[in-house]
Parts: structure tokens; sequence; C-alpha cells
């Protein structure tokens, strides 16, 4: 079973740009997740999606940040413009769930974005 | 709002050391409780899970029990090896029905021969 794909890997910004990261998760999964992780910190969730609907964007900083998921399967994460402070590693996770309780999530290496 | 404290690292072993890393939560309700493991250059896999107080989960040598009286699930395991040296997360599941992971801010373990 393939796993949680992203790209880029890598990518080097200067502030002020905008930037844009893909995730295709695990095929069948209907949650979808994007965390932030700072250098030295735990993942922080960003948005969730369940199919193709927002279920919690409290932590996303909407007046830079915007996500979608189209047709409930990939997704796409942009920043735009880019603040010193987003230089993270942004993760995507899926889960099989689709509706209440828990279940394991997976996750995609990640892309580690520098803002200069 | 929930949250997760871990044992400030890093934490570095001898091969055969035994290893507890502590973790204790703060959470309204009753979260399912999971560690986290990050190899170098890899991304975040699940290590083990509990999701009722008193279940242990393991894996790999692994072990942690929750301990809902003390709010805790630290994890051990009895004789560590080199290939375990990693970035260690714990993490809870919000349990408001959006199950998102709240993780604290990792544990690095490095294994010395």
């Amino acid at each position: 079973e393939a796993g949680v794909a992203q790209s880029p890997r890598y990518k080097i910004i200067e502030k002020r740009q905008s930037v844009a990261f893909w995730c295709n998760p695990i095929s069948g999964h209907a949650t979808l997740y994007w965390y932030q992780q700072i250098l030295g910190q735990g993942p922080k969730l960003l948005i969730q999606f369940q199919n193709n609907g927002v279920v919690d964007d409290s932590q996303l900083p909407k007046d830079r940040f915007s996500a979608e998921r189209l047709k409930g399967v990939d997704s796409t994460l942009k920043i735009q413009p880019a603040k010193l402070e987003d230089s993270a590693v942004y993760l995507c996770a899926s889960n099989p769930l689709d509706g209440g309780g828990t279940d394991t999530q997976y996750f995609g290496p990640g892309t580690r974005l520098t803002v200069l | 709002g929930d949250s997760v404290t871990q044992m400030e690292g890093p934490v570095t072993l001898s091969e055969e050391a035994f290893l507890t890393i502590n973790c204790t939560y703060t959470a309204t309700g009753y979260p399912s409780l999971f560690w986290y493991v990050q190899y170098p250059g890899e991304g975040l896999q699940l290590l083990l899970k509990a999701t009722k107080a008193d279940d242990k989960g393991s894996n790999k040598g692994f072990e942690a029990t929750y301990r809902k009286e003390t709010t805790s699930f630290h994890l051990e395991k009895g004789s560590v090896q080199v290939s375990d040296s990693a970035v260690y997360f714990c993490a809870l599941s919000d349990q408001g029905g959006s199950e998102k992971l709240v993780f604290g801010k990792g544990t690095k373990l490095t294994v010395n021969p």
C-alpha cells in the first residue's frame, strides 16, 4: 500500500513570496490533516478535512494560509505572503475514518520550508 | 485546552541501557494516547497507542501504560539499540469529534554503541 505522498520535499523562498504544498493521502482515506512542525516543537494541527469539507481550521492563520481538498482526495496548502516565522516542516497525514472514533494517522515525509 | 508535556531532551544512552521517557497530559474527557517516532530523515511513524485507562501499548520492545490516575503515558524499553536513535513524540487524540492529535515537544534519543 502506498503511503502519504508530499511534494516538494524542500522549498526555500524569500519573505513575502507565495508557496504551495501538495499532499496525496492513502487511497480511500476520508480524513486528511495538515500539521506545522517548527524546529524543536511537536507538530501543530493547521487544518483537518473530512472528504472535501473542513472539520477544523481553528489554528490556521487565515490571513495568509489557505487550503483546499479537491474532490476529497489530493490537498494543497498555500501560504501567501510568507513570513520568516513560517519556516517549518509541513506534514500531511490521513486516516480512513469517516466519522467519530480514534484511529491511526499515517504521516507523509513532510515539506521543509525555509523563508529567508 | 488539551496539552502534552514530555521530559526535556536530549537523552543519550549506551546500547542495552534501560529507557524511560516521561509523558503527562491534560485533557477533558478520555483521550487516546500515542507514541510516535521520527527516525532521521523520515516521517512520523506510530510506535504504539492505548485507547483507554490501564491499556498497555507495545511494539518493537517498547511499552507504555495509560495511567488515568496520574494522567501519564511513559515510554519504556528494557534494552535500547543504536537503531532506536530517533525523536519520540507523545500525543493525545482530541475527543471532540475531530480526532486531531495534540503533540508534546518531542524527546531526542541517541544510543551509542
